[in-house]
C-alpha cells in the first residue's frame, strides 16, 4: 500500500513550457486535490475532484488544468509555465472530510 | 482575506516543556478543525482534529482546545520532544466540502 505517490520529485522548466505532474493513490479514495505551498504561505487549493469525471476549481486555479479519468489518478497540467508557478506542489486524497493524505510533493522551478 | 490565521511564524521550546501553537479563524461557519504536521521534504500528515461540538480533544501528548466565542484554537504538546520539530498547520474544511483552508503554519523547534 503505497498511499499517495507523486512524480517527479523535482522539475525545472523554462517559461512557456508545459508539463504534467502525476499523482496516484491506491486507497480507493473518491476525493483528490492539488495544493501549492509557497514560502511563508500555507497550502492553497488549486483544483479538486470528488470522483472520476468530476473536477472543480479551488482558490488558485489559473494556469492549471486537471482531469480525473480514474479513481486512482489525478494529474495536474501546467499549460504554459510562468515563474510565478515556482512552488512545491502537493497532491492529497481523502476518504472523508476528516483527514487528507498527502503525497511527498513535487518541487517545481520555472526559470 | 485569510480565514485561518497562525500569527506566530516560529516557536522555540526546550525539550520536556509544553509547546502551545495558536490558530485564529474568522469564518464562523467553520465547524471542524484539523492540525497537520510537516517535516522538510515531506507532505503534511494529519495530527489531530476537533469538532465544534467539543472544546477539547486529546491524543497522547497532543491536545487541541477550541474556544468558539473567541474563534481561537490551540494545540498543546506535552512534553515536547526534539522529534516534534516541524511546521504545524491549522486547517478548516469549507462548509459541506472537503476543501481545506490552511493557515500559514508555525515552525516549532524543540531544543534538546
Amino acid at each position: 500500500n503505497a498511499g499517495v505517490t507523486q512524480t517527479p520529485k523535482f522539475q525545472v522548466l523554462k517559461t512557456g513550457q508545459s508539463m504534467t505532474l502525476q499523482c496516484a493513490q491506491d486507497m480507493n479514495h473518491e476525493y483528490m486535490s492539488w495544493y501549492r505551498q509557497d514560502p511563508g504561505m500555507g497550502l492553497r487549493l488549486i483544483h479538486y475532484s470528488v470522483g472520476a469525471g468530476i473536477t472543480d476549481q479551488g482558490e488558485v486555479p489559473n494556469g492549471y488544468n486537471v482531469s480525473r479519468s480514474t479513481t486512482e489518478d489525478f494529474p495536474l497540467r501546467l499549460l504554459s509555465a510562468a515563474p510565478s508557478q515556482t512552488s512545491v506542489y502537493f497532491c492529497a486524497s481523502s476518504p472523508n472530510a476528516d483527514t487528507q493524505y498527502f503525497g511527498p510533493g513535487t518541487r517545481l522551478t520555472v526559470l | 482575506d485569510q480565514q485561518v490565521k497562525q500569527n506566530s511564524p516560529s516557536l522555540s521550546v526546550q525539550e520536556g516543556r509544553i509547546s502551545i501553537l495558536n490558530c485564529d479563524y474568522t469564518n464562523s461557519m467553520f465547524d471542524y478543525f484539523l492540525w497537520y504536521k510537516k517535516y522538510p521534504a515531506e507532505g503534511p500528515t494529519f495530527l489531530i482534529s476537533i469538532s465544534s461540538i467539543k472544546d477539547k480533544n486529546e491524543d497522547g501528548r497532543f491536545t487541541v482546545f477550541l474556544n468558539k466565542s473567541a474563534k481561537h484554537l490551540s494545540l498543546h504538546i506535552v512534553p515536547s520532544q526534539p522529534g516534534d520539530s516541524a511546521v504545524y498547520f491549522c486547517a478548516a474544511p469549507g462548509a459541506g466540502s472537503y476543501q481545506l483552508t490552511f493557515g500559514k503554519g508555525t515552525k516549532l523547534s524543540v531544543i534538546p
